[in-house]
């Protein structure tokens, strides 16, 4: 069965940087993209961007252009989410999700991770 | 960016009453070649992670109950829960995958 499997809890200082794991298992690595869902707490769903486990190509919602990375390492199925320059508003619980099995290239997301909590406090 | 917008935000309905979602987009998410709206519904409880329960704005995810369905094209779409239960009780999200994907803000249902 599809199963993401996260990276646990990050606690981070404004202005550092936090790494997110994803390891993905039960079907093919690279013939579906990961997304990237964050939620802040008691707040609703922002999608962050995604990445072509096949050649790496990624796309970034506008407003974390430039402090967001995501990469993926197909040897262990793994993809990684880094973003910088942390500050309050970052604090959220974070998302990683797969397409669905029907329409593999669109984000209709029909498996999800289980959450990584990222805290940002002084 | 396309901005999906939910109404109401919160609701509260009986057991076994029905219970209806709004949701609009600001541009149409209907692709013409296919004539197929790019739109999809979520499920969310507390500390979970969202559960798809439609996609392409009226197909049923495969083991989704039956008194879950989607209607509408375009803009405008309804998520509706023909009879609700109490593991009904959660938070449910229309989202765009037309282009760069984007989330309604979410609408809480409850029991009345």
């Amino acid at each position: 069965q599809v199963q993401l499997v996260q990276s646990g809890v990050e606690v981070k200082k404004p202005g550092a940087s936090v790494k997110v794991s994803c390891k993905a298992s039960g079907y093919t690595f690279t013939n579906y993209a990961i997304h990237w869902v964050r939620q802040a707490p008691g707040q609703g769903l922002e999608w962050m961007g995604s990445i072509s486990a096949n050649n790496g190509y990624t796309n970034f919602a506008q407003n974390l252009q430039g402090r967001v990375t995501m990469t993926t390492d197909t040897s262990t199925s793994t993809a990684y989410m880094d973003l910088r320059s942390l500050t309050s508003n970052d604090t959220a619980v974070y998302y990683c999700a797969r397409g669905h099995p029907t329409v593999t290239t669109l984000g209709i997301f029909a498996y999800w991770g289980q959450g990584t909590l990222v805290t940002v406090s002084s | 960016d396309i901005v999906m917008t939910q109404s109401p935000d919160s609701l509260a309905v009986s057991l076994g009453e029905r219970a209806t979602i709004n949701c609009k987009s600001s541009q149409s998410v209907l692709y013409s070649s296919n004539n197929k709206s790019y739109l999809a519904w979520y499920q969310q409880k507390p500390g979970q992670p969202p559960k798809l329960l439609i996609y392409w704005a009226s197909t049923r995810e495969s083991g989704v109950p039956d008194r879950f369905s989607g209607s509408g094209s375009g803009t405008d779409f309804t998520l509706t829960i023909s009879s609700l239960q109490t593991e009904d009780v959660a938070v449910y999200y229309c989202q765009q995958y037309y282009s760069i994907e984007t989330f309604g803000q979410g609408t809480k249902v409850e029991i009345k």
